[in-house]
């Protein structure tokens, strides 16, 4: 299929880890994004990771590639009430059709409980 | 901290108006996009550029418009208003050339049709 698709809901207790999951479709994918989106405000990137890596970590965030399943996910460890948001997952496809263009998933909506 | 501006940020406006959505980066970016974003949280690309004098339509058809005669500048116009255009848009930037090239978003402007 086309989609890029993402569990639309997730809630956590603050302090536990979430885990978003994402699965993509073109396995000529170069880069990998997660984004989040604050309520009012436009998408900030997150980080990334290049489909030739299996792990990126920054700070709290832990990207994950499983490359022959095309899944890709996002941990956030010690979630805070601040953590509350969408969160995007995009591939770049490098196929003719998309121009080199981000095709975003759906968003999963992140609730995290004090 | 990306610059990318967008104005106005809410707009209220009756059926049958003329409107223009504001887009401005000062990151002398090559690229730029214009998303839809409904209710349900899903990005739709209606628009984007290459550059100067190039304007190409997304994967959501759209009655509206842009021109890019400067780098800089983006607009979106809609030459007749419905409750339908009723949505939250999104532009974007990016550098051109080379697969890493995260988009940088701007705050969105949240229009509503009467």
């Amino acid at each position: 299929g086309e989609d890029v698709e993402q569990s639309l809901f997730l809630s956590v207790r603050e302090g536990d880890s979430s885990v978003i999951n994402c699965t993509y479709t073109d396995s000529s994918s170069t880069y990998l994004y997660w984004y989040k989106q604050e309520p009012g405000a436009g998408l900030q990137l997150l980080t990334y990771i290049f489909s030739n890596m299996d792990m990126k970590q920054d700070q709290r965030l832990t990207v994950l590639l499983n490359k022959k399943d095309k899944h890709l996910s996002l941990r956030i460890a010690d979630t805070q009430t601040g953590d509350s948001a969408i969160y995007f997952c995009a591939e770049r496809r490098e196929d003719g059709g998309s121009q080199g263009n981000l095709i975003f998933g759906k968003g999963t909506k992140l609730s995290v409980k004090p | 901290e990306a610059d990318i501006y967008q104005t106005p940020r809410y707009l209220v406006i009756g059926t049958g108006k003329k409107i223009t959505l504001e887009c401005s980066q000062t990151m002398g970016h090559d690229k730029m996009y214009w998303y839809q974003q409904d209710p349900g949280m899903e990005l739709h690309l209606i628009h984007y550029s290459y550059g100067v004098n190039s304007t190409e339509k997304g994967d959501l058809s759209s009655e509206s418009t842009v021109s890019r005669i400067r780098t800089e500048h983006f607009p979106l116009t809609l030459e007749s208003a419905r409750p339908s255009h009723t949505s939250q848009y999104l532009c974007a930037s990016s550098e051109w050339g080379g697969f890493n090239s995260p988009l940088h978003f701007g705050n969105g402007t949240r229009l509503t049709v009467t």
